[in-house]
């Protein structure tokens, strides 16, 4: 396993399209991490599973969007509806639950909301 | 929330030159990271420091968490022109989730 991998890269939809990513984390972590992040800003925190527990969710996190981990392993993040402004950079991020967080990133997915 | 400011925006040096950036926040961190950034890649952790006080080097890279608990900085010496990219710092309390600031962009000109 050679880290965090996203898919797609890069997503183009229009206006009040569903778009959904997948995140595979790095196979023994069993934290998994959603950010986002749009130009010129450091990445903003959306939500957090523990194993398949989806524990926390930031204010950020319309009902639009959900987060699912059914098996402990792979993540699916969908946006519902999609608007302009949730054109941006979704990171996916890992870490083991050790106390001393160490969030690995994959190389995200840039969606771009027409 | 808690917010992290991270100084400079930006930063035109020479290669050969070292660096120096900064993070300070309103709110105590038990954790401090700082995390390197590629156009269209995510963030790679670079060093992650969890005493106060703590000085940790990587390579050429050096960074500290402040004795208040509010602040950490990033040196980065004799720059090469792979340094160039965004960094950021990271903050973590006792939450689960980890604050970023906005990041300095860093342009090393050979």
């Amino acid at each position: 396993d050679t880290g965090v991998s996203q898919d797609p890269r890069h997503k183009i939809t229009k206006r009040g399209q569903n778009v959904t990513f997948r995140c595979d984390p790095i196979s023994e972590h069993n934290r998994l991490y959603w950010y986002r992040q749009t130009l010129g800003q450091g990445p903003e925190f959306l939500t957090y599973f523990q194993n398949e527990a989806q524990l926390e969710k930031s204010r950020l996190l319309s009902d639009r969007f959900s987060a699912e981990r059914p098996k402990g392993s792979f993540s699916t993040l969908e946006i519902q509806r999609t608007e302009q402004g949730d054109s941006a950079m979704y990171l996916c991020a890992s870490s083991l639950a050790q106390g001393n967080e160490k969030l690995f990133f994959g190389s995200g997915t840039q969606l771009s909301v027409l | 929330g808690q917010q992290l400011n991270q100084s400079p925006q930006s930063m035109f040096i020479q290669e050969g030159e070292d660096v120096s950036m900064n993070c300070t926040s309103s709110s105590i961190f038990n954790t401090w990271l700082w995390y390197k950034q590629d156009p269209g890649e995510g963030p790679v952790l670079l060093i992650a420091l969890y005493k106060a006080g703590e000085l940790t080097s990587n390579g050429r890279l050096t960074a500290q968490f402040g004795i208040t608990r509010k602040d950490s900085f990033l040196n980065i010496s004799a720059s090469i022109p792979s340094d160039v990219g965004i960094y950021f710092c990271a903050g973590q309390l006792n939450s689960n989730d980890m604050r970023f600031g906005a990041g300095t962009r860093l342009t090393v000109k050979p």
